[in-house]
């Protein structure tokens, strides 16, 4: 089945310790997007590629970083996670056709961070 | 700048009966789409239904629809004959049409299934 994934889903990292937490997907969509999620509230934009085009939310910290090395990639690096950072990220994609496209989510990847 | 408002973090509804979630927004645009998304325990997001501010039809799809009141900014949903896996986190979006591609989500609220 087409399909996002996300790996890993539970990542354990230290305070101000980089780390990439990764999506693929089968869709073949030519966007994907991060949302950061914490606890009981709604998930939130950080950026999203359109195709190689990539779009930064303009409140999302520059400790946020994001690379797609091809359609199918896209990783979300954190250079230096502070205990604020611990969430739920979100991958999603979706196929541009001019309207509002659905947006496909992962399963998320629940960061903690020590 | 837009927001979206759900003002239930959680309900519950016996199976088979019918519940109304609700949701508002605040914009200033014309033009513009709303969703529901549902996000089940440990399982990932997905779209319920979606609704375009040009339509005046309320959107259906199955056992969903929704209650859209364009000049009232509100966009209820309606699940009926509730099931177990209905129980779910819904969140209700907005997407500008001149923005696509960034979902402004709501708070969330929690539906739990009872049987």
């Amino acid at each position: 089945d087409a399909m996002v994934i996300q790996n890993p889903r539970y990542q354990v990292t230290q305070f101000g310790k980089p780390v990439t937490l990764s999506c693929s997907q089968t869709l073949n969509h030519n966007v994907m997007y991060w949302y950061q999620q914490k606890s009981s509230q709604a998930p939130k934009l950080l950026f999203h590629y359109y195709d190689k085009d990539f779009n930064n939310e303009a409140d999302t910290p520059d400790n946020f970083q994001s690379r797609r090395p091809n359609t199918s990639f896209c990783f979300l690096d954190i250079r230096s996670p502070g205990l604020g950072d611990a969430a739920m990220y979100l991958c999603a994609t979706s196929r541009d056709e001019g309207g509002a496209e659905t947006q496909y989510f992962g399963p998320g990847t629940r960061l903690l961070v020590l | 700048a837009q927001t979206v408002t759900q003002s239930q973090p959680e309900m519950s509804v016996q199976e088979a009966e019918t519940v109304t979630l609700s949701c508002t927004y605040d914009t200033s645009e014309n033009n513009y789409y709303l969703f529901w998304y549902k996000q089940p325990p440990s399982r990932q997001m997905i779209l319920v239904i979606r609704q375009e501010a040009y339509k005046q039809q309320n959107a259906t799809e199955n056992r969903f629809s929704v209650n859209f009141q364009k000049a009232a900014k509100s966009f209820s949903l309606k699940i009926s004959d509730s099931q177990l896996g209905d129980t779910a986190m819904y969140f209700c979006a907005f997407m500008r049409s001149s923005n696509t591609g960034k979902l402004i989500f709501g708070q969330g609220t929690t539906l739990q299934v009872k049987p």
